[in-house]
């Protein structure tokens, strides 16, 4: 059964700086794996999406990475800004029974 | 830009009746997901949908639980005797792709009193 962890559970930074959020599963066979962000009461939308094959996927300031051996993505946001603040999910698709597994999440504040 | 829609966006039904939640996936995407998300916890996969048929569901989906796409553009799911423990937050989401994005819906908060 997969699991997916995210690590930290919060950050607080302030604006300008470059970081780095974790996700790591359990299971390495997965088809993709898909980092979204959650504002408070709302949906999810989609950031970046990695394919198995892939190491890595860019979109203006994120970047994201992964190492299916290890069992870990990493979401890089450069230059930070309070409009990024919201928490950040990652999800493992694995196909099988648990067909997509979410992390908690990763409540970020950028502070002004 | 085409975007998943959901109605209604809250939803309160006492214990025990059914509820349908409305969605419509994106107009050419042919895969359709439904989520839950109970207040605090993670979002939870509940069920896939593919060729009118479902393709993976969770131990969630239970026989409390169906989906159906009536036509071309609705996708619901309806829970037939609601129970406390299912309120949270549905999330429908689709794909034009098994192994691309999924889209998701802005969601509907079900409250079970």
């Amino acid at each position: 059964k997969q699991e997916v962890t995210q690590i930290p559970a919060a950050l607080s930074v302030p604006e300008g700086e470059n970081l780095v959020l974790n996700c790591s599963f359990t299971d390495s066979a997965i088809y993709n794996l898909q980092w979204f962000r959650q504002d408070p009461g709302k949906g999810l939308t989609s950031l970046l999406l990695i394919q198995s094959s892939q190491r890595e996927q860019t979109s203006g300031r994120l970047n994201a990475s992964l190492d299916k051996s290890s069992g870990r993505s990493t979401l890089y946001i450069a230059a930070s800004q309070p409009g990024d603040s919201a928490t950040y999910l990652c999800a493992a698709d694995s196909g099988g029974y648990q067909k997509v597994t979410f992390g908690i999440g990763t409540k970020l504040q950028v502070i002004p | 830009e085409p975007e998943v829609t959901q109605t209604p966006s809250h939803q309160v039904t006492q214990m025990g009746q059914e509820v349908i939640l409305r969605c419509v996936p994106i107009s050419n995407h042919l895969y359709f997901y439904w989520y839950r998300q109970i207040l605090g916890q993670k979002v939870e996969f509940l069920v896939s949908f593919y060729n009118n048929e479902i393709s993976e569901k969770s131990e969630i989906f239970d026989d409390q639980f169906s989906v159906e796409r009536p036509d071309g553009s609705n996708f619901t799911l309806k829970i037939r005797s609601t129970k406390l423990e299912d309120s949270a937050m549905y999330f429908c989401a689709s794909s034009g792709d098994r192994r691309r994005e999924q889209y998701f819906g802005p969601g509907t908060r079900l409250t079970v009193t």
